[in-house]
């Protein structure tokens, strides 16, 4: 069962242009939402992160929105770069506890 | 900071033959977790130690996993025999001690490549 669930599964953008990333979760328990970049051949490593209590976190040209009633959150990656071709994973924690739930990734490609 | 080192990158093995992956966690660390990543599943968790200990191996798909801890700067999982539905990225991640009102990132390596023929 996937605690989180993530799409689109792949995703292609113009440079300059914007991409979103959505992800949804049933367990309200969850209170922590970081989004986790991965290059290839490499590790994810966490990007941006975002708890319920605020609807928007903005860093540099990443941005979470944050929906709570709909258990909805999402990755903003604005004036895309080629440089931000990667796969990017969301995830949920419930503060406290060790385990971290990612969705199944979505895999973006910045054209030039 | 050297970070999260695996090893071996690659394994590629013939099924039946026992593998066993290397982790060295982040120096002062005291959470170890694995992951196993396909394009099918995504990311999911096989076992995670605090303090060297086991605590949640509810993600180990079968008794040919295994994964120990002997000390805080060494971790192996083995599978013993290995299977071609094995294939997979298998990922080592280390945290420093989570908290009641604290989520601390989870620093990966870069992983080990898995092929089971």
């Amino acid at each position: 069962q996937q605690q989180v669930k993530q799409s689109p599964q792949s995703l292609i953008v113009q440079k300059g242009g914007i991409s979103i990333i959505n992800c949804a979760y049933e367990n309200t328990a969850f209170d922590y939402f970081p989004w986790y970049q991965q290059f290839p051949g490499k590790g994810p490593a966490l990007l941006i992160a975002i708890r319920p209590d605020v609807s928007e976190k903005k860093e540099g040209r990443f941005t979470i929105s944050f929906n709570k009633s709909a258990k909805q959150f999402s990755l903003h990656i604005m004036d895309s770069q080629p440089g931000d071709s990667a796969t990017y994973f969301c995830a949920a924690q419930q503060t406290g506890a060790n385990n971290l739930f990612f969705g199944t990734g979505t895999r973006l490609t910045v054209i030039p | 900071d050297a970070g999260v080192i695996q090893s071996p990158r690659h394994e590629v093995t013939e099924m039946g033959q026992e593998v066993t992956l290397r982790c060295k966690p982040i120096s002062g660390h005291d959470y170890l977790f694995w992951y196993r990543q396909t394009m099918m599943r995504g990311l999911e968790l096989l076992i995670y130690f605090n303090n060297n200990v086991p605590i949640d191996d509810s993600g180990m798909p079968e008794d040919r996993f295994s994964a120990k801890m002997p000390n805080a700067s060494f971790s192996t999982l083995k599978i013993q025999p290995s299977e071609p539905r094995d294939s997979a990225v298998y990922f080592c991640a280390s945290s420093s001690r989570q908290g009641l009102f604290y989520n601390s990132p989870l620093h990966f390596g870069n992983g080990t490549r898995l092929t089971v023929t």
